[in-house]
């Protein structure tokens, strides 16, 4: 089945840095991915979509300017957690709908645990 | 109207019992329904997924129960095994599975 890959799978910083988390799609073309949030024992919630080659779409209630999304290329997309803080500590999750697939078609990457000290 | 309610929020199943989870919804305009099934730590992954043109689908243990009039949807996962222990998510989307709307979450114990 379609891969993606979330790249660093853990990682832990100190307040005020920023990170970067990427998201690739490592066996197929991916016009749009979408980034979640997800914090312990709680549901997914989506942040933002991405689309390649243009600016991506957040939800109500998400900071475009703490949470830098860019989707350059059919194969990645890279999320940037900027100025972080101990409250932006969460598991960050991507997914990635296959280029020309019909619809449904949506494969998720294992997740990005984000600790800021 | 874009929530989807899920329950019970966590079950405990005796090994080869059935695990049954709910989910329900308001906003018609929903055309795909997924289940995810996800481990502690992992992205959480496909099981199966059903569309509001059928009442039920089968793959394997897994079965989907679909009732459109009253805008629920269910999980059955027969002869529960152990590594089915995970926490499962319903979702649902429109215009064709891109932005979903997950459920609260289920955690499920297969217990032997």
């Amino acid at each position: 089945g379609a891969v993606v890959s979330q790249h660093p799978s853990r990682v832990i910083c100190k307040s005020g840095t920023s990170v970067k988390i990427e998201c690739r799609s490592l066996d197929f073309q991916a016009t749009t991915m979408f980034w979640y949030r997800q914090f312990p024992k709680q549901s997914l919630m989506l942040m933002a979509t991405s689309n390649e080659g243009s600016k991506a779409t957040y939800e109500q209630g998400v900071e475009k300017d703490k949470f830098l999304i860019n989707h350059a290329s059919l194969t990645l997309s890279t999320l940037t957690v900027t100025s972080a803080h101990p409250e932006d500590s969460s598991f960050y999750i991507c997914s990635a709908r296959r280029r020309g697939a019909g619809s449904g078609e949506l494969f998720f990457g294992e997740g990005s645990r984000l600790t800021v000290l | 109207q874009q929530q989807v309610k899920q329950s019970p929020q966590s079950l405990i199943v005796q090994k080869g019992g059935i695990s049954i989870i709910n989910c329900a919804y308001e906003n018609t305009a929903f055309d795909y329904f997924p289940w995810y099934q996800q481990f502690p730590g992992k992205g959480p992954a496909l099981l199966i997924a059903i569309r509001p043109d059928v009442s039920e689908k089968k793959e394997g243990r897994f079965t989907i129960s679909f009732n459109k009039s009253a805008k629920q949807f269910s999980l059955h996962i027969m002869d529960s095994q152990p590594g089915d222990s995970a926490t499962y998510f319903c979702a649902a989307s429109t215009g064709g599975g891109n932005k979903l709307t997950f459920g609260t979450g289920t955690q499920l114990k297969v217990e032997l």
